[in-house]
């Protein structure tokens, strides 16, 4: 498969610890987008990556979030002391370094935070 | 901040009807996404509009980006059980790769 893969599928947590989430994209693809998506709600956009640069980070976001993309190929997201608040889908989407490329996104890492 | 709103939130129809979602940003779009996402599936890419009035079909699929470039919309004609899902616009700003979702809207097909 050559797909978006993201790793965990499933995480449980308990409140205040730290979890990371890793998301490897399609190879070719230097354009790497993280959402958080909660039930019923649209992909919220948290952050997005050309190669290694991180382009912009949304503003609603905590600095307890945290994402890298080291070598401009896979990336991870952590979150520091976890929140109740912070349990949602997390996805992570790439795409071709083109003016609106359409963006493959990955199966999801569900965030249970106890 | 940029703000993308869809209507209706849900729409159930019955096989066979026409479906219509609208999508609207508070500011002018450069380009725009639609994405459909099954339950218990990621969103899967549809269609990208990118210049003002375009529309582009797709099989019973109909897709239009408005004058301004501030709204959208989807028309599903003669709608199937497998139309059925959440559809989401993402609207793109000029200058940025960043892409905001609407609030989604969801269909459901009665057979």
């Amino acid at each position: 498969d050559t797909g978006v893969s993201q790793d965990p599928r499933h995480k449980i947590t308990k409140r205040g610890q730290n979890v990371t989430f890793r998301c490897d994209p399609i190879s070719e693809h230097n354009r790497l987008y993280w959402y958080r998506q909660t039930l019923g709600q649209g992909p919220e956009f948290l952050t997005y990556f050309q190669n290694e640069a991180q382009l912009e980070k949304s503003r609603l976001l905590s600095d307890r979030f945290s994402a890298e993309r080291p070598k401009g190929s896979f990336s991870t997201l952590e979150i520091q002391r976890t929140e109740q608040g912070d349990s949602a889908m997390y996805l992570c989407a790439s795409s071709l370094a083109r003016q609106g490329g359409e963006q493959y996104f990955g199966p999801g890492t569900r965030l249970t935070v106890t | 901040g940029q703000q993308v709103m869809q209507i209706p939130q849900y729409q159930h129809v019955q096989e066979g009807e026409d479906f219509t979602t609208y999508c609207n940003s508070s500011t002018t779009l450069s380009n725009i996404q639609w994405y459909k996402q099954r339950p218990g599936g990621h969103p899967v890419f549809l269609i990208q509009l990118v210049k003002s009035g375009e529309v582009k079909k797709q099989k019973r699929l109909t897709f239009q980006f408005g004058e301004a470039k501030k709204n959208s919309s989807l028309h599903i004609t003669a709608t199937q059980t497998t139309d059925v899902g959440t559809y989401f616009c993402a609207g793109g700003a000029s200058g940025t790769y960043k892409y905001i979702f609407g609030t989604g809207t969801r269909l459901k097909v009665l057979a």
